[in-house]
Parts: C-alpha cells; sequence; structure tokens
C-alpha cells in the first residue's frame, strides 16, 4: 500500500531563502509525483508533474526532482518571497486512478 | 473561466439530512475525482470516475453515491450526514487516469454537519 510522506510538516523563513520540501514514497511503481500548492481556504494548484520516466521539471523558481529508486522527490524554491507562504502538497499516481497524497508542509514565509 | 467548478463552496446541514455537492468541468477531461479534506488537511481520494464509469471506491460509507451523468459532471450525493462527514470536498480532473496528465481540482466545497 502506497504511503506518502512529507518532511517537515511546517517550515519558516526569512524571505529571499532558497529552501528544500521533501516528499518520500514506499513503493517506487509510481506513474508520477505531482506537487500542489493550496492556499487557506482554497483549492489545490498544480505547480509540477514529474513523470515517472523523468528525474526533474522545472517552472521558474521552482524545481522539483525524482528518485524512484530511493522513493524520494524534492521541491526547490529558490528566492523565497512571502507570497509563497503556502501549504505544498506532493501526490504519487499509482496507477488505477488512484493519486495518494501526503500531509503537506506549510510554509511561511517572513517578509 | 473556472476550468473545474464546484456548488456549493459552503454548506451548512443537520445531522440526518440529504445533501449534493456538484461539480462540473470544461476542459474536455476524461477522468473525474472527488476527494476528501479532513479536519487536518489530510487528503484522501474517494471516488474515480474515467467516461462515467466508477473506477475507484476507496473504502467510502455508502451513504456517499457519486453520479456522473456525463464525462463533464461528477456530482456527490450523501444521505443521513453524521457529524464526522464534516470536511473539505475536493473535486479535481485529469485527462487520463494513466499518470500522464496533471489533475486539476476545484475550490473545495465545506460541508459541517451540525
Amino acid at each position: 500500500k502506497q504511503e506518502v510522506t512529507q518532511i517537515p510538516a511546517a517550515l519558516s523563513v526569512p524571505e529571499g531563502e532558497n529552501l528544500v520540501l521533501n516528499c518520500s514514497f514506499t513503493d517506487s511503481a509510481i506513474y508520477n509525483l505531482q506537487w500542489f500548492r493550496q492556499d487557506p481556504g482554497k483549492g489545490l494548484t498544480s505547480l509540477l508533474l514529474i513523470q515517472s520516466s523523468q528525474r526533474e521539471q522545472t517552472s521558474g523558481r521552482l524545481n522539483a526532482s525524482l528518485d524512484k529508486s530511493s522513493g524520494r522527490s524534492t521541491l526547490y524554491i529558490a528566492a523565497s518571497q512571502p507570497g509563497d507562504s503556502a501549504t505544498y502538497l506532493c501526490a504519487a499516481e499509482t496507477g488505477g486512478f488512484k493519486t495518494i497524497f501526503g500531509a503537506g508542509t506549510r510554509l511561511f514565509v517572513k517578509a | 473561466d473556472t476550468a473545474v467548478s464546484q456548488t456549493p463552496k459552503y454548506l451548512v446541514t443537520q445531522m440526518g439530512n440529504d445533501k449534493s455537492i456538484k461539480c462540473e468541468q470544461n476542459l474536455g477531461h476524461d477522468t473525474m475525482y472527488w476527494y476528501k479534506q479532513d479536519s487536518k488537511k489530510f487528503l484522501k481520494i474517494m471516488f474515480s470516475y474515467n467516461n462515467k464509469e466508477l473506477i475507484i471506491n476507496e473504502t467510502v460509507p455508502n451513504r456517499f453515491s457519486p453520479k456522473s451523468p456525463d464525462k463533464a459532471h461528477l456530482n456527490l450525493h450523501i444521505n443521513s450526514l453524521e457529524l464526522g462527514d464534516s470536511a473539505v470536498y475536493f473535486c479535481a480532473s485529469s485527462q487520463d487516469g494513466a499518470g500522464f496528465t496533471e489533475a486539476f481540482f476545484g475550490q473545495g466545497t465545506r460541508l459541517t454537519v451540525v
């Protein structure tokens, strides 16, 4: 049974700092891994999708990597800004129309 | 132009009532989902539909009944609501369920059972 874990649960950093959010999954047989952002009281916004055959994806200041063999993904945020404050969720699609979410990392970027 | 829209956004109701949440996607996607986010913000899949066919029912009480009248809609009907049903329910869609395309989420419906 696939389990997805995110560390840390919460993170507070000063503006401008580079940071890494971690995601681990127990079953390496995934179709893809997706990172989402959730703002308080809002829905989820897709940030990056990494296919199982890919190693990383980049979008602006965000870079996500995937290492299936070790069951890990990281989301790297460069030059963090207060507007980056949100909860970041990773989700592993295990096929069969099933996606398992981590509990999220709450990020607070201080101005 | 909202890609995945849910209604209502907020729903407060008494125990024992029956309620429905509607979801529509205008992306032309084949697969739609319902997720439940509990008080600890943990998201868990409830149902997956592909081309109007139920694919996944994840140990959800049979008081929850999804209905997909067409590919663009997946509604969630809940009978005999209980306090523990209070949560935020998210609808989502993706082009396929095989992992090749990203999922898009609605804004969520906050259900409060009193």
